[in-house]
């Protein structure tokens, strides 16, 4: 079956400008994950969308960073004034659910590039 | 300190070889624990779960010591396709995983 898509696969922007990251989740999945990874570094958790409840907000780095899951599916992910500490790579994962060893499926992942 | 952590090697093995990677976490709430695979510029894709009991699929062994906070990956007859970078991975209570930065393994013929 489909797994999770990320749009676009890459991007790349100019200091400053705001972008915004899609995710579409395995349909069925109600826990999606955001996590980027920079070069050379692991992988590092920004965010978590569990059903209806609050999102786990307690990896997002700055103010500058935001995400929405409407309707419980798709995610956006943005990124306001982007900074070149912000070029990553960040990969969306979904789950049947957010506990009790669910795996997690990750996406392709969207290459980020700030100028 | 990282709270989970790795050998980043390389590891650079002939094909036949017996492998094994460790990892250490510090969180002693964290729930569960897995070993990722990441291929070069691909997402991580989950190679297995690690239990206490200790868990085999095929040539891979997993380990896990909850006192030592210790996790093992064993990996027999190592194969070219192995290449790769495996990722320590644990899950906290919250639900989010933690990922150790990876070892990467390079199997030669």
């Amino acid at each position: 079956g489909a797994g999770v898509s990320q749009s676009p696969s890459n991007k790349v922007t100019e200091k400053g400008k705001d972008v915004e990251l899609r995710c579409d989740p395995i349909s069925g999945h109600t826990a999606l994950y955001w996590y980027r990874q920079s070069l050379g570094q692991g992988l590092e958790f920004l965010i978590y969308f569990q059903g209806n409840s609050a999102p786990d907000k307690s990896g997002l780095p700055s103010d500058r960073f935001s995400a929405e899951r409407t309707g419980g599916s798709v995610s956006t992910l943005t990124i306001q004034r982007t900074q070149q500490e912000d070029s990553a790579v960040y990969l969306c994962a979904s789950s049947l659910a957010g506990t009790g060893g669910k795996t997690q499926y990750f996406g392709p992942g969207t290459r980020l590039l700030v100028l | 300190r990282k709270e989970v952590e790795q050998d980043p090697g390389p590891f650079n093995v002939p094909e036949g070889a017996t492998v094994a990677f460790n990892c250490t976490y510090s969180n002693s709430a964290s729930q569960s624990f897995f070993w990722y695979r990441q291929d070069c510029r691909k997402e991580p894709k989950l190679l297995m779960s690690v239990y206490s009991s200790g868990n085999e699929d095929g040539r891979f062994t997993a380990q896990l010591n909850r006192a030592s906070q210790y996790i093992s990956l064993l990996i027999r007859d190592s194969k070219l396709s192995d290449s790769a970078t495996y990722l320590c991975v644990v899950k906290r209570s919250q639900g989010n995983l933690i990922f150790g930065k990876g070892t990467k393994l390079s199997v030669k013929p």
